[in-house]
């Protein structure tokens, strides 16, 4: 059973230009969870979902960013018109059930730096 | 916000002492748990402690709850130079803290 699988690993984007960042989570998880991380700094939530359904995007910039985690396929977090400041460790985590009834199993990152 | 906050923000202590972070948190609970990331990783599961429980051990790792106090600490005994990481609190629907930065010097 792979863990939670993230790619790309690194991805460097131009100012302006759009980032798709991809998650599969673990086999038979269905809860997704996207945060975001700056240098020496702790993790922050973005947007929590279930297959289909945005369940909390409180910590998702109203602007620019989306999240979808279809029926089939890998949860998508995507940056349009990317920033200097967008640049950062997003990381991925999934869990069976939600909240903290389970442990979330976490994926290696995407690091984004935008240029 | 149910975030969880951690105490202290960095820690360095010798091989061998014992390391207790703090975490604190605003609103109830059901679950708390602990996690790691070594730098430039993701994080990894250490413990999960449910509301109902005051304490946990795990290996070296020792997970104490007060509810009342809404705050929690990480024991880890005899540290290792293997254990310098980042460790991260999270409440319910994974909202983490900003973490406490251990260095534990060989």
């Amino acid at each position: 059973n792979a863990g939670v699988m993230q790619n790309p690993r690194h991805l460097v984007r131009r100012r302006g230009q759009e980032a798709r960042l991809r998650c599969s989570p673990m086999k038979g998880h269905s809860h997704v969870y996207w945060y975001r991380q700056l240098p020496e700094e702790g993790l922050k939530f973005m947007v929590y979902l279930q297959k289909e359904n945005i369940i909390d995007e409180s910590g998702m910039p109203k602007e620019r960013f989306s999240a979808e985690f279809p029926k089939e396929g890998p949860s998508i977090l995507r940056i349009q018109q990317v920033v200097r400041g967008d640049s950062a460790a997003y990381f991925c985590a999934s869990s069976e059930a939600g909240g903290l009834r389970t442990e979330a199993f976490f994926g290696q990152g995407t690091r984004l730096t935008v240029v | 916000s149910q975030q969880g906050e951690e105490d202290p923000q960095a820690l360095s202590i010798q091989e061998g002492e014992n390391a207790t972070m703090n975490c604190s948190y605003k609103t109830s609970i059901n679950n708390l748990q602990w996690y790691r990331q070594n730098s430039g990783r993701g994080l990894v599961h250490l413990i999960l402690i449910r509301s109902n429980e005051r304490e946990k051990h795990s290996g070296r790792l020792r997970v104490t709850l007060d509810t009342s106090k809404k705050s929690s600490s990480l024991l880890i005994t005899a540290s290792r130079a293997a254990d310098t990481a980042s460790y991260f609190c999270a409440t319910d629907q994974f909202y983490f803290g900003t973490g406490t930065s251990l260095t534990v010097i060989p």
